[in-house]
């Protein structure tokens, strides 16, 4: 079936680098993608999102690819910092803005002091 | 910060018991969202809701019941618990109306065991 689904479970960086995390989709009819941010305990948090006719995003150190060709999106995270760590999730969704999203599986990143 | 709450935080439980997990917010938004989430895992969509007398089953198969007689309360009930509810129950809520990104908020969750 259709779903969204991240490269690697787990990424560990060193404070100060940057980070990157990838996510693939296989509905080629997803047109609107959000990355959130879950830390332990609490609900996802909206970090950034993009809509199909971009392929880039910025944010406050935060920078969205997508990649339609192949399906690709990912999520830049600029000079990483411990309150970065999380786990990060890609949702898609069809029918634009307004369309029920399907949440990937998430990435844990670790950030070593 | 996001205006939804979810109550009870956490709730511990024997099975057979009828339960209720309350979501309500105060943003006005019109959709409202149920998802049921493993540890680690992805979110799965269970319900939601376009507005008011509104509700829809979502994706993943549940055996509980939403109802929707106030903009800002969305409450989920299991009419008889089992050690498979066992998870974490995340509400959400997004604005909606044409035009308007689908952001959606977020309560913090309620992780439910059933003994």
């Amino acid at each position: 079936g259709e779903s969204v689904g991240l490269h690697l479970p787990t990424l560990s960086v060193q404070e100060g680098d940057n980070s990157i995390i990838n996510c693939a989709y296989s509905n080629s009819a997803s047109d609107y993608f959000i990355w959130y941010k879950q830390e332990s305990g609490k609900g996802p948090q909206f970090i950034i999102d993009i809509r199909s006719n971009m392929d880039k995003r910025q944010g406050q150190r935060v920078t969205v690819l997508l990649n339609k060709t192949v399906k690709h999106l990912s999520l830049q995270i600029a000079a990483t910092q411990p309150g970065d760590s999380a786990v990060y999730f890609c949702a898609e969704t069809q029918g634009g803005s307004q369309g029920n999203l399907i949440f990937g599986k998430g990435t844990k990143l670790s950030v070593k002091p | 910060e996001a205006d939804i709450y979810q109550t009870p935080r956490y709730l511990v439980i024997g099975t057979g018991k009828k339960i209720t997990l309350e979501c309500s917010q105060t943003m006005g938004h019109d959709k409202m969202y149920w998802y049921q989430q493993d540890p680690g895992m992805e979110l799965h969509l269970i319900h939601y809701s376009y507005g008011v007398n509104s509700t829809e089953k979502g994706d993943l198969s549940s055996e509980s019941t939403v109802s929707r007689i106030r903009t800002e309360h969305f409450p989920l009930t299991l009419e008889s618990a089992r050690p498979s509810h066992t998870s974490q129950y995340l509400c959400a809520s997004v604005e909606g109306g044409r035009g308007r990104n689908n952001e959606q908020f977020f309560g913090p969750g309620t992780r439910l065991t059933v003994l």
